[in-house]
């Protein structure tokens, strides 16, 4: 079975500035999905961004971009200029791709990341 | 974009109530659909996968006969938690996928805050 570990329970970033949140996983397969997903105050489920494990190249999206490292099995979450807005509860998600749409997603206990004025 | 519908947002009821909370795709088929617990603070828990004319599929733990999930047409599931005890009270939060395989985000609905007192 697949775990997903995010190891910092909290952190805390000064607006406009760069912080990045850790994420690693366990699996035994070659390819995968991974995902970030945001949770505001409101406890929406927000897709950040996602990463195909066959795709070297790292994903970005305007502000939030991804360091892949499929040998160390880490995908960790990068937030340069960080706002106010992002403020939330972020959680790293693996999706195995052998079952289509049924695949489900293991989530990491998430990180709490605050944003300092 | 893909929009997921769940409905309520938030239930207060007495204890021993049945209770159903409903989570349609808006537009587009979903086959597919989970159903999520989620305590203050902690990550998502996936309970079931949901499929169109098919039983349910539970995750190890998860009573089937106390969450009762039906997943008549290609755009509505419903959980039906079964005689409501304090100990239910949580906030349940239900996704459905795009045809078109794993990489497809999972579109979450706005979750359902259920109180039992």
């Amino acid at each position: 079975a697949q775990t997903v570990t995010q190891s910092q329970p909290e952190m805390s970033v000064q607006e406009a500035e760069t912080v990045t949140l850790s994420c690693t996983y366990d699996t035994s397969e070659s390819d995968y999905y991974l995902f970030w997903y945001k949770q505001p105050p409101s406890r929406q489920m927000i897709l950040v961004i996602r990463q195909e494990a066959y795709k070297q190249q790292n994903a970005t999206e305007n502000r939030f971009s991804v360091n892949f490292q499929k040998a160390a099995k880490s995908f960790s979450l990068k937030i340069s200029d960080s706002q106010l807005g992002d403020a939330a509860m972020y959680f790293c998600a693996y999706r195995s791709t052998t079952t289509g749409a049924n695949s489900k997603l293991t989530f990491g206990k998430g990180i709490t990341l605050s944003v300092r004025p | 974009g893909a929009v997921v519908s769940q409905h309520p947002s938030r239930v207060i009821c007495k204890s021993g109530t049945s209770v159903k909370i409903e989570c349609r795709s808006l537009d587009f088929q979903a086959t597919t659909m989970f159903w999520y617990r989620q305590f203050p603070k902690q990550s998502l828990m996936l309970m079931a996968t949901s499929n169109e004319g098919s039983k349910a599929t539970y995750e190890q733990g998860v009573e089937k006969d106390k969450f009762l999930i039906n997943h008549a047409s290609l755009t509505l599931s419903t959980l039906t938690v079964t005689s409501a005890h304090p100990e239910d009270s949580s906030f349940y939060i239900c996704s459905a996928t795009i045809t078109g395989g794993a990489f497809q985000p999972q579109h979450f609905g706005d979750g359902t805050r259920l109180s039992i007192l």
